[in-house]
This record gives C-alpha cells, sequence and structure tokens, in this order.
C-alpha cells in the first residue's frame, strides 16, 4: 500500500496499557482516517482529519484519542487499552474516485 | 444501525464461473459506491466504483451493478480466477471523492480449482 505507512504491524498490550499508533503519508492529501475492522462488523471509522489541526469523531470514537500535528501525519492513541479493542487498525487517505488508500494496517490485541 | 450490509459473510465459487457480490444499503443520501478487495495481512485496495447516475460500471472482469429504486449493488466477477479469493468490502459516500465512506460487514470469497 504505497503511500500510507503503519507503524507498528503488530502489538500485544496488557489492559491499561497506553500507546499510539502512528500512521504517516506521502501523498499530500488532506483527509485522513483511521477504521478498525472487526470479524462480522466490516471496517467502521473512529476518527477522521479534514485537514491539518483539524479532527472529528466517526462512529466508534470511544477510548481513542487522536493527533493530526501536520499534513503528512495522524496518530491514534489508545490510554488505556481494554480488550475490546483488540482488532485491526487501518489508517487511510481520501482520494478522489478511488475512495480511499489504506495502510496495511495494525493487528493490536490487548490481554 | 447498519447503513451498508453484505448479508452473505461468504461465498464459494468455482474457477471459470461467475462471482456475484451482493450489497443493499439504506440511505437515500448515498450516491457513490465502491468495492474494495482485502488479502490477509493487507489493507484493502480499491477495485471498482460507480456513480449513481448510472447503473453499470465495468473494468475488465469486474462489473458493478447499480439498482437505487431497490438500494441495491452487486459485484459480477467474470470468469472468476483463484487470485480473486480474498474479502470483498462494498462502500458508500453521499459525495463523490468519498469523503467518511461507510463499509458493509464484508463478504470472504474462495474460488476453488
Amino acid at each position: 500500500n504505497a503511500g500510507v505507512t503503519q507503524t507498528p504491524k503488530f502489538q500485544v498490550l496488557k489492559t491499561g496499557q497506553s500507546m499510539t499508533l502512528q500512521c504517516a503519508q506521502d501523498m499530500n492529501h488532506n483527509s485522513m482516517y483511521w477504521y478498525r475492522q472487526d470479524p462480522g462488523m466490516g471496517l467502521r471509522l473512529i476518527y477522521y482529519s479534514a485537514s491539518e489541526g483539524t479532527t472529528d469523531k466517526g462512529e466508534v470514537p470511544n477510548g481513542y484519542n487522536v493527533s493530526r500535528l501536520n499534513k503528512r501525519e495522524f496518530s491514534l492513541r489508545l490510554e488505556s487499552a481494554a480488550p475490546s479493542q483488540t482488532s485491526v487498525y487501518f489508517c487511510a487517505i481520501s482520494r478522489t474516485f478511488e475512495g480511499y488508500t489504506f495502510g496495511s494496517g495494525t493487528r493490536l490485541t490487548v490481554v | 444501525d447498519q447503513q451498508v450490509k453484505q448479508n452473505s459473510p461468504s461465498l464459494s465459487v468455482q474457477e471459470g464461473r461467475i462471482s456475484i457480490l451482493n450489497c443493499d444499503y439504506t440511505n437515500s443520501m448515498f450516491d457513490y459506491f465502491l468495492w474494495y478487495k482485502k488479502y490477509p495481512a493487507e489493507g484493502p485496495t480499491f477495485l471498482i466504483s460507480i456513480s449513481s447516475i448510472k447503473d453499470k460500471n465495468e473494468d475488465g472482469r469486474f462489473t458493478v451493478f447499480l439498482n437505487k429504486s431497490a438500494k441495491h449493488l452487486s459485484l459480477h466477477i467474470v470468469p472468476s480466477q483463484p487470485g480473486d479469493s480474498a474479502v470483498y468490502f462494498c462502500a458508500a459516500s453521499p459525495l463523490q471523492g468519498a469523503q467518511k465512506l461507510v463499509f458493509g460487514q464484508g463478504t470472504r470469497l474462495t474460488i476453488n480449482p
């Protein structure tokens, strides 16, 4: 998934621990998104950022915070991880006609 | 409230035959629809899209049909190939440019040799 880089690819956390998922793009797009993918639930929007310095809640924002410090980077933070946050997290940027370009994902397990 | 629904979690098709994946939506404000394909351990990738001003869009082996009155779209893959085995997501947006896409639950397609 050239253009959108997510780190880390895998992470195991204990309940209550915090972590930040990083996303960076080199495609110079304004809009960036964080989704989570769960079995039977599809992809659900957590937070999005229409431009540098702005963020808005999506469908499932509880337990998460985001930061869009510059045009290139959009981070997702779990302040106190819970088992319900075990999921695969995808960052995406928005492109005309083709919808989104996604990163390769972060697989997070909270034990 | 699931605005975009893919009611078939899985589909198995013989190689060379047609695969038909279905998607229903409830929000009449949606007017741009997309299909994404996802392989394990990768992010979804764009496959094909359709605007509500059309009822069909083709790209090689892939054709998307839109029935606005029924709020239904389908993806046809002909002929199906083993490399088509993946999870397919349909998505919808009220605007072209695809701000804040709403996704379905996904359908796992398996192509059998």
